[in-house]
């Protein structure tokens, strides 16, 4: 499959435990921020998203924090499972047409 | 079924040879974008467009080139290919931008220049 990053950071998460992603964005005036999943050989796929007028986003198994006074992004996924096993990075946008990614996070998950 | 398609999936060539990556979508989406994957870098915009007609340089244009003739198609054109545009693109597409405007993206185009 495409390799995503030779470098990345990797999070080990027992399967049935809570993962929890982390991402430093880097534009204060950025209001929209998301969150990717890519698994190998695959393009980037969309996952939850914040607006920065909130805090706190649930999905399903899934919930994004934001914390803007020290511009953080968490994404928190309930009961691991082996298919969450992928890179996960966030992304943000000013409101323009452009967006800025993070580098991203491996996560693996151990039967 | 809604999707963004990208060919050729791999392709190695030769410095300075002109080739065109294509990217379709039929969601008849406004906004389409091309990105490149390098690793330690994450994902970087190279081109985007708002539209038919209308686009404009993302953070790394040098060395690309792009068109949007129809809503659907956006093709990314290296006119003399160099090796540091070896990477891995993906192009993507969304109703607009904003909130509840998810990107797509395509499944990628592994490109080696030799």
């Amino acid at each position: 499959g495409e390799s995503v990053g030779l470098h990345l950071p990797t999070l080990s998460v027992q399967e049935g435990d809570n993962s929890i992603i982390n991402c430093a964005y880097s534009n204060s005036a950025s209001d929209y921020f998301i969150w990717y999943k890519q698994e190998s050989g695959k393009g980037p796929q969309f996952i939850i998203d914040i607006r920065s007028n909130m805090d706190k986003r649930q999905g399903q198994r899934v919930t994004v924090l934001l914390n803007k006074t020290v511009k953080h992004l968490s994404l928190q996924i309930a009961a691991t499972q082996p298919g969450d096993s992928a890179v996960y990075f966030c992304a943000e946008n000013t409101g323009t047409y452009k967006y800025i990614f993070g580098t991203g996070t491996r996560l693996k998950v151990l039967a | 079924e809604a999707q963004v398609t990208q060919n050729p999936r791999y392709l190695i060539t030769v410095t300075g040879k002109k080739l065109t990556v294509t990217c379709s979508q039929n969601m008849n989406h406004e906004y389409m974008s091309w990105y490149r994957q390098d690793p330690g870098l994450g994902l970087r915009q190279i081109y985007y467009s708002m539209n038919v007609e209308v686009t404009d340089k993302g953070d790394v244009p040098e060395g690309y080139k792009v068109s949007r003739k129809e809503k659907r198609n956006f093709p990314l054109i290296l006119e003399s290919p160099s090796p540091n545009q070896t990477s891995l693109y993906f192009c993507a597409s969304s109703r607009t931008v904003g909130e509840t405007d998810t990107q797509y993206f395509g499944p990628g185009t592994r490109l080696t220049v030799l």
